[in-house]
């Protein structure tokens, strides 16, 4: 069955450092790759996606790479600030306006960043 | 324009009764989805609809239900409920669904006892 995996489930980095989260999943007829960051107590928000047709995208100091053939895809974060301390989750699914593909999400990652 | 509104904010109930939970989405937005959170768990996709239609479910069983109405406003409820039912219940809205941005609700936290 469909399934994301994302890793590690927690990482810690200094201030000023990069942060690598990666996911892998199952289905291959997935095509839509959004990452999602909750703050303790507050609820998901979207910090960026990517869709099959594109390998990179950034965003100021985010970006996310794909990797289709491998099925797996990562989030990067540079220059990491206290603020970017909270819950990161990839999710996984298709996007055909004719149908709602299940929006699988990995399990998590806790990322902290020390001042 | 006013987010997404999830009532109420904490519930708690005890074993075998039942609960509604209800998501009034941002407007404009047809399509509602909700899902799960629990600490070991993460999130977990329960089901999507889009003008009042369940256009697919996650991997629940039958005690866990909801609907849409004309409004877009959608409803979960939960029978007989378990005390592994204990979390976080999260909807989120998007204009039509499949690919979009999800505006996730603040969440109603439930407490089976």
């Amino acid at each position: 069955g469909e399934n994301v995996e994302q890793h590690p489930s927690t990482l810690s980095v200094q201030e000023g450092d990069s942060a690598v989260i990666k996911c892998t999943y199952s289905d291959s007829a997935s095509n839509y790759f959004p990452w999602y960051k909750q703050e303790l107590g507050k609820r998901p928000q979207l910090i960026i996606d990517i869709r099959s047709n594109v390998g990179e995208k950034k965003d100021q100091r985010i970006a996310v790479t794909l990797n289709k053939t491998a099925k797996h895809f990562s989030l990067h974060i540079t220059e990491t600030q206290p603020e970017d301390s909270a819950v990161y989750f990839c999710a996984a699914y298709g996007d055909m306006k004719t149908s709602y593909d299940k929006v699988i999400f990995g399990p998590g990652t806790s990322l902290s960043v020390i001042p | 324009k006013a987010g997404v509104t999830q009532t109420p904010r904490y519930l708690i109930k005890t074993r075998g009764q039942q609960v509604t939970l209800s998501c009034s989405p941002i407007s404009g937005h047809r399509s509602v989805s909700w899902y799960q959170q629990t600490p070991g768990q993460g999130l977990q996709f329960l089901f999507e609809y889009f003008s009042e239609t369940q256009r697919n479910k996650g991997n629940f069983p039958g005690r866990f239900s909801g609907r849409q109405f004309s409004n877009s406003r959608s409803e979960m409820n939960v029978s007989t409920l378990e005390l592994g039912d204990s979390a976080l219940y999260l909807c989120a809205s998007s204009f039509a669904g499949p690919g979009e941005k999800l505006f996730f609700g603040s969440g109603t936290q439930l407490s089976v006892l």
